[in-house]
């Protein structure tokens, strides 16, 4: 089984403060991906990244930017945090093969205060 | 981009059968996904249709008919293990993930 971790459970972090955010997995996926989800909502994608260096936007990027800089690890950064980016962020890795089904992580529950 | 409905919320008793519908307007269609969520855990893969029909894995089954834009996820013999968030997602083209905002699921005995 892929197992991805997250760096931490809870964060609780200041408005203005640069967060970041970790995830690892350990199986050699190509793809990572960072959702954050809100009640009602659903989950929605930040930023997804195909391979190493590479980045692409999701669909509610603003305020956000990743980086991948080795195959196993994304980290997701908040330049300057703001309490509506207050929500569960979850990772996920999944392959290129033809299902292409994603593993989560099991997600940081941030608060900006 | 793409559209996806499905209820909020559904209740039922220990040992009997409940139906999630997901109904979707897309873009770019390249397959459907259901996966489970507990709550306060990361979400689980449950089922995976990319062609029109039925697919059965156990007490849980998966339908797709693209040409109506619909999905349903049906558990039978539900247990109370079975209460959880049941998210719906289309994959479009590019291979990203659009996700319903979830079916809560409550097992009464």
């Amino acid at each position: 089984d892929v197992k991805v971790t997250q760096s931490s459970r809870y964060l609780v972090k200041r408005t203005g403060e640069k967060v970041f955010l970790e995830c690892v997995q350990d199986m050699d996926h190509e793809n990572m991906f960072w959702y954050r989800q809100d009640p009602g909502l659903g989950l929605r994608l930040i930023y997804f990244s195909y391979d190493v260096k590479m980045k692409e936007k999701g669909d509610i990027p603003e305020g956000y930017s990743v980086s991948r800089e080795k195959k196993e690890r994304f980290s997701l950064i908040l330049e300057s945090a703001s309490t509506n980016q207050t929500s569960m962020y979850l990772c996920a890795a999944a392959t290129g093969a033809s299902t292409y089904e994603q593993y989560f992580g099991p997600g940081t529950r941030l608060t900006v205060t | 981009g793409q559209n996806i409905d499905q209820p909020t919320e559904m209740t039922a008793t220990e040992g009997a059968i409940v139906q999630i519908n997901c109904t979707y307007q897309t873009s770019g269609f390249n397959g459907l996904f259901w996966y489970q969520q507990h709550a306060g855990e990361a979400p689980t893969f449950l089922s995976y249709n990319v062609l029109d029909g039925l697919e059965e894995k156990g007490r849980f089954s998966s339908f797709l008919s693209r040409s109506k834009g619909y999905s349903y996820l049906l558990l039978k013999e539900l247990q109370m293990k079975d209460s959880a968030s049941y998210l719906c997602a289309v994959r479009s083209y590019d291979y990203k993930l659009s996700f319903g905002a979830g079916t809560t699921v409550t097992v009464r005995a």
